[in-house]
């Protein structure tokens, strides 16, 4: 299944500020998703970039705040804008592990942001 | 909609103890089932996985049934060790037929602390 290279792993910044998280896969998926976190929470999904298309968002997350590139077929951003305290968590991208619905899902090391 | 729940934790262990971590789901269709494991400071890594009723995936010592009578996924490990601390979380996959993304239904996993 693909490797997926996911950076920075961590950072702290100020609230009003903007983060850029990256992840890049070793191999070419059409699909690529990235969720939140939260402090003892389950994952939320955020949503789905495809390449050529524009980023598709769950219910309570919207591209101002949460801007996606897909440049191509290996790499991905995620943007978190204007940052605030609520904005603290682990950010996590993810690829399909093979083709179709029983091979699960390969993660990223995920982001750990702070924000202050 | 498809949910995924599991048992509250932190579950707290010696060594060498039994292990079981519950999981029941609800689902429209015939999901895949998956365990994954997030070991402190890191991405979401596939533990084991079944993709129709009364399949076992196991590994690492790790083992869990697929029960569609019970729709439950429990996970189990018969003798734990210190390493195998890390937060757990149970999650399903449908497929549907438009070809749409097999986005997964996590839940909010079970944090495992073994004590030595």
């Amino acid at each position: 299944s693909a490797v997926i290279s996911q950076k920075p792993s961590r950072d702290i910044c100020q609230r009003g500020t903007s983060l850029t998280i990256q992840c890049q896969v070793d191999s070419q998926v059409t699909m690529m998703f990235w969720y939140r976190q939260q402090p003892g929470q389950s994952l939320t999904l955020i949503a789905t970039a495809n390449q050529g298309s524009e980023a598709t968002y769950e219910s309570g997350f919207v591209i101002d705040k949460f801007p996606i590139s897909r440049p191509n077929l290996t790499f991905s951003t995620l943007t978190v804008s204007n940052m605030s305290p609520e904005d603290s968590s682990i950010y996590l991208c993810s690829v399909p592990a093979g083709q179709g619905v029983n091979y699960g899902y390969t993660f990223g090391s995920g982001t750990r942001l702070t924000v202050v | 909609g498809n949910s995924v729940t599991q048992m509250e934790g932190p579950v707290t262990l010696s060594e060498e103890a039994f292990l079981t971590i519950n999981c029941t789901y609800t689902a429209t269709g015939y999901p895949s089932l998956f365990w994954y494991v997030q070991y402190p400071g890191e991405g979401l890594q596939l533990l084991l996985k079944a993709t129709k009723a009364d399949d076992k995936g196991s590994n690492k010592g790790f083992e869990a049934t697929y029960r569609k009578e019970t729709t439950s996924f429990h996970l189990e490990k018969g003798s734990v060790q210190v390493s195998d601390s890390a937060v757990y979380f149970c999650a399903l996959s449908e497929g549907f037929a438009s070809g749409g993304s097999y986005i997964p239904t996590f839940g909010r996993g079970t944090s495992l602390i073994v004590h030595p």
